[in-house]
């Protein structure tokens, strides 16, 4: 099973509301990550945890606040959001983060963010 | 560091023809390559990877890529294009040397696939 799953599959927030994104998986992969995905772009890194720990953070601008409770969940969340922060926010997980040959990414289907 | 170039944007091919999807990768040590397809609205899907060993990989949905070290390629081919084929494909690379950023994925800009009836 190579399932990740994100929820919501959408959300509309104003620029002063707080939301939250969700991820988990049950592959027993120990890093996680969050990419953001603009219209006919590749996806962009932004945040990278291996064994819970922060290990990348790509200068997101602090709004966004990731956090790892467990091996399983990856939350991101969004506070004080600008509209040119809508887009498609991927999550994605693997076997260790190190980047070795057998460490594949996974993604999650994405959470598509609309901020008015 | 570690890029990727996708030659074409666009690629429209008729049912049943050869599928081509370029993908050219500069990389300072031999690279992890893979191939992912992303239908709308929906995440990425890995098709393939090349790691190590054979150059020859095959992927799910009868997709496969050779690694081409001389060329610097990984081009995506599939001999027959279905309908269900049309998506958006993106190459990426990762080159397993330094730290931190460097060693995750950097992915090409993508290239849309259309297959006509």
């Amino acid at each position: 099973d190579t399932e990740v799953t994100q929820t919501p599959k959408h959300l509309v927030m104003g620029m002063t509301n707080k939301k939250s994104l969700k991820c988990e998986q049950h592959m027993g992969h120990r890093a996680m990550y969050w990419y953001k995905q603009k219209a006919k772009k590749p996806p962009e890194l932004m945040f990278v945890y291996s064994y819970e720990k922060l290990s990348i953070n790509e200068s997101v601008p602090s709004r966004f606040s990731p956090e790892c409770p467990n091996s399983s969940l990856l939350n991101l969340h969004l506070h004080a959001l600008q509209p040119e922060d809508s887009a498609l926010y991927l999550c994605a997980s693997s076997q260790d983060g190190t980047g070795d040959y057998g460490d594949t990414q996974y993604f999650g289907p994405g959470t598509r963010l609309t901020v008015l | 560091a570690q890029s990727v170039t996708q030659l074409g944007s666009h690629v429209s091919v008729s049912e049943g023809a050869l599928v081509l999807l370029r993908c050219n990768y500069s990389s300072s040590v031999p690279p992890y390559l893979f191939w992912y397809v992303q239908y709308p609205n929906q995440g990425l899907q890995l098709l393939l990877k090349y790691t190590t060993g054979a150059t020859l990989v095959k992927g799910i949905n009868g997709f496969e890529a050779e690694f081409k070290k001389s060329e610097t390629s990984f081009h995506l081919t599939k001999p027959s294009a279905h309908m269900s084929d049309a998506a958006e494909y993106f190459c990426a690379v990762r080159t397993p040397i330094s730290s931190g950023s460097a060693r995750q994925l950097t992915f090409g800009s993508g290239t849309q696939l259309t297959v006509l009836p």
